[in-house]
């Protein structure tokens, strides 16, 4: 099974300041035959389902804002929020489609400081 | 408006079983592989089974295979979680998820419905 780490486990960030999570796989996800990495990011708020962010690493879902960005690719990838916002306290997942079983990091809280 | 409303949760005594609903509307159904997830109390997400569009393909995870069976209606646009044996580390919330077009990522979530087994 592929494992996904993501780091840090919790952060705090300023309104308006940018956040960073990352997330390593312990195998590549990168299709070498479409140039595509199978890595897939979620946002999930409190009492909430999940809900898709980015795919294919750095494909911003449609309604998306723009400030989020997905990067990496390989074994290591990165979720970028420009200019954290308030709607934005969550916690944040990462996810593989590569293979089966397709497996989630442990997941990243995010909060205001 | 794409919707999914899963049903059916419950407590549920250790070595029990239950099957679990996802009734679907806004997308035409039969043309989209589906998928559960689960959550824990206080947990992260974990992929517990997947299905084709048409039924004939299924995937599950290790911890649940042999033990759960997906299925699906499409005649009635509904996903299916059979439960059997069921473990105290089953109990979770149970998301059901439509796969997007391209590959196997997850573009709409219902609610969950809470399983608990319990004695």
């Amino acid at each position: 099974d592929i494992v996904m780490t993501q780091s840090p486990d919790s952060l705090a960030v300023s309104l308006g300041e940018r956040a960073t999570i990352n997330c390593k796989s312990s195998q590549s996800l990168l299709y070498r035959s479409t140039n595509k990495n199978s890595l897939a990011w979620y946002r999930q708020k409190p009492g909430q389902p999940p809900k898709l962010l980015i795919y294919w690493a750095s494909t911003r879902e449609s309604g998306v804002p723009d400030r989020f960005s997905g990067s990496g690719s390989g074994t290591d990838f990165t979720l970028s929020i420009s200019s954290l916002q308030a709607e934005d306290v969550a916690v944040y997942y990462c996810q593989q489609y590569y293979s089966t079983p397709w497996t989630f990091g442990q997941g990243t809280k995010v909060e205001i400081k | 408006e794409v919707q999914l409303l899963e049903s059916g949760g419950d407590l549920v005594q250790p070595g029990g079983s239950l099957r679990l609903s996802c009734a679907a509307s806004g997308f035409t159904f039969s043309t989209y592989a589906m998928t559960w997830v689960r959550q824990a109390p206080g947990k992260g997400l974990e992929w517990v089974s997947a299905i084709s569009r048409s039924g004939g393909t299924t995937y599950y995870a290790d911890s649940v295979r042999g033990r759960f069976t997906i299925s699906r209606d499409n005649s009635k646009n509904t996903l299916y979680l059979h439960m059997i044996s069921l473990r105290a580390e089953d109990t979770a919330v149970y998301f059901c998820a439509k796969k997007k077009a391209d590959d196997y990522f997850f573009d709409y979530w219902g609610q969950g419905t809470l399983v608990t087994v319990s004695s």
